[in-house]
């Protein structure tokens, strides 16, 4: 089972920062929390993952708690293309098994 | 263009009958892998190969088989003896396990059983 807890879906408005949440509380010590979108009928792309600091890149930032109980997904400017279900996994990188749960459906309105 | 590779995107195959699906990669990663997707659902891990001539069962392997003869190459068989075989398959690969591994997945394979 996922070890994740995400909401099912969010809304946000183009142009704005889309925050999406994700609640991890069982998370072991060597666990990362690795961030993936699925567009429709396509393979899940790669976002961003981290450990405990938080992450930045070109596509988003990734804020871990300090407690690494919790983070949220930060899209800064979101557009009709972020449209997509992403999906928050915790997962050791040296098992090679990601477990994907139901992940958010978010929307992204003009 | 680096990438992974699925054929073909669409397939159909009658009740009763073993496919094959293709995945190929020239990203030189030692390890592959392929999901399960059902409508509405997550990924569910089939089978994973951590590099040539290896390979081990994932959550929901029976009804499946794999082979990795090739680096490059891990096609997955589904036989006449997985119960519900329609869904969304897909095959991801990463340059190995530990620390700053990243699985890349790709685009994907529409079974159809009819």
């Amino acid at each position: 089972d996922a070890k994740t807890t995400q909401p099912p879906s969010m809304d946000c408005a183009e142009g704005r920062a889309a925050n999406l949440p994700c609640n991890h509380s069982t998370i072991s010590g060597n666990e990362y929390v690795y961030w993936y979108r699925q567009i429709h009928s396509q393979g899940p792309q790669y976002i961003i993952h981290g450990l405990k600091n938080n992450e930045t890149n070109e596509m988003a930032s990734l804020i871990i708690t300090e407690d690494r109980k919790s983070s949220t997904l930060i899209l800064p400017h979101a557009t009709l293309r972020d449209t997509a279900v992403y999906y928050c996994i915790v997962s050791s990188p040296w098992l090679g098994n990601l477990i994907f749960g139901k992940g958010t459906k978010l929307s992204v309105k003009p | 263009d680096g990438g992974i590779t699925q054929s073909p995107k669409y397939l159909f195959r009658k009740e009763g009958q073993n496919v094959t699906l293709s995945c190929e990669q020239n990203l030189n990663h030692d390890a592959m892998y392929w999901y399960r997707q059902d409508p509405g659902q997550g990924l569910r891990l089939i089978y994973y190969s951590q590099i040539v001539n290896d390979f081990q069962k994932g959550d929901i392997a029976e009804g499946y088989s794999v082979s990795r003869e090739k680096k490059e190459s891990f096609p997955l068989t589904v036989t006449s003896a997985q119960k519900n075989p329609t869904a969304f398959y897909l095959c991801a690969s990463s340059s190995g396990t530990g620390e700053g591994s990243t699985q890349y997945f790709g685009p994907g394979t529409r079974l159809t059983v009819l």
